[in-house]
């Protein structure tokens, strides 16, 4: 499986762009990568999904560069409510192997 | 649609006493089932996988078992407790083959007095 690497902790404050960068430098062929959220005593929920180039869906835009070593998580105008978790995974979904989680990176949206 | 259902939210249970999680799906066949816990500030650790009926993986080695009697249960267990199985347990479900990620349960708050 990939190994991440992604900030321990991030500030913003409201009405800002937030990037957050997650590095998966031996990714493989097949795997995706995928970013989720996770409120206090809540299990994560599914942000964004792609494979390379760029994914934008209602909620966040995913940037991959071409040697799809590492991938950018990109939230537009932050709000308090986007305080949370954020964590990026990358496996194989052609597979069975489970994802495994990292500490994620913690954001805090300042007033 | 599909949807996940895990139970109990919360559970306060003595150490050495038995526990039992279910976690449901509806909505779906043959999906891949997973058991994930959190210690308190942590991140997630996976505890157990199912690609089917009665077919368990276990990734870390502990007091806890798991079980798929039918297609879309998944049941965690333990004999007894111990004081370090406290945390947030999670059931989260996946469909075969290429898609769009995990869907996770509400979680269970397990606390080990």
């Amino acid at each position: 499986l990939a190994k991440t690497t992604q900030p321990i902790s991030m500030d913003s404050y409201e009405g800002q762009e937030v990037n957050i960068t997650c590095s998966h430098n031996n990714i493989a062929t097949n795997d995706y990568i995928t970013w989720y959220q996770q409120f206090p005593s809540q299990g994560p929920r599914f942000i964004i999904q792609g494979y390379k180039t760029k994914v934008t869906n209602e909620v966040a835009s995913l940037f991959i560069p071409a040697d799809r070593k590492s991938s950018t998580l990109s939230l537009p105008r932050v709000s308090l409510s986007d305080t949370a978790v954020y964590y990026c995974l990358v496996g194989g979904y052609s597979g069975n192997t489970p994802l495994v989680f990292g500490k994620g990176t913690r954001l805090s949206v300042i007033a | 649609s599909q949807t996940i259902h895990q139970w109990p939210a919360t559970l306060v249970q003595p150490v050495g006493s038995p526990l039992s999680l279910e976690c449901t799906v509806e909505g779906t066949s043959n999906p891949n089932l997973y058991w994930y816990r959190q210690a308190a500030g942590r991140g997630l650790q996976l505890l157990f996988y199912s690609v089917g009926i009665g077919q368990i993986s276990s990734e870390v080695p502990q007091n806890l078992s798991a079980s798929r009697p039918q297609d879309r249960q998944f049941i965690l267990s333990s004999k007894k407790l111990l004081l370090s199985d406290s945390g947030f347990y999670l059931c989260a479900w996946r469909p075969m083959g290429p898609r769009y990620g995990y869907t996770f349960g509400s979680g269970t708050r397990l606390t080990v007095v």
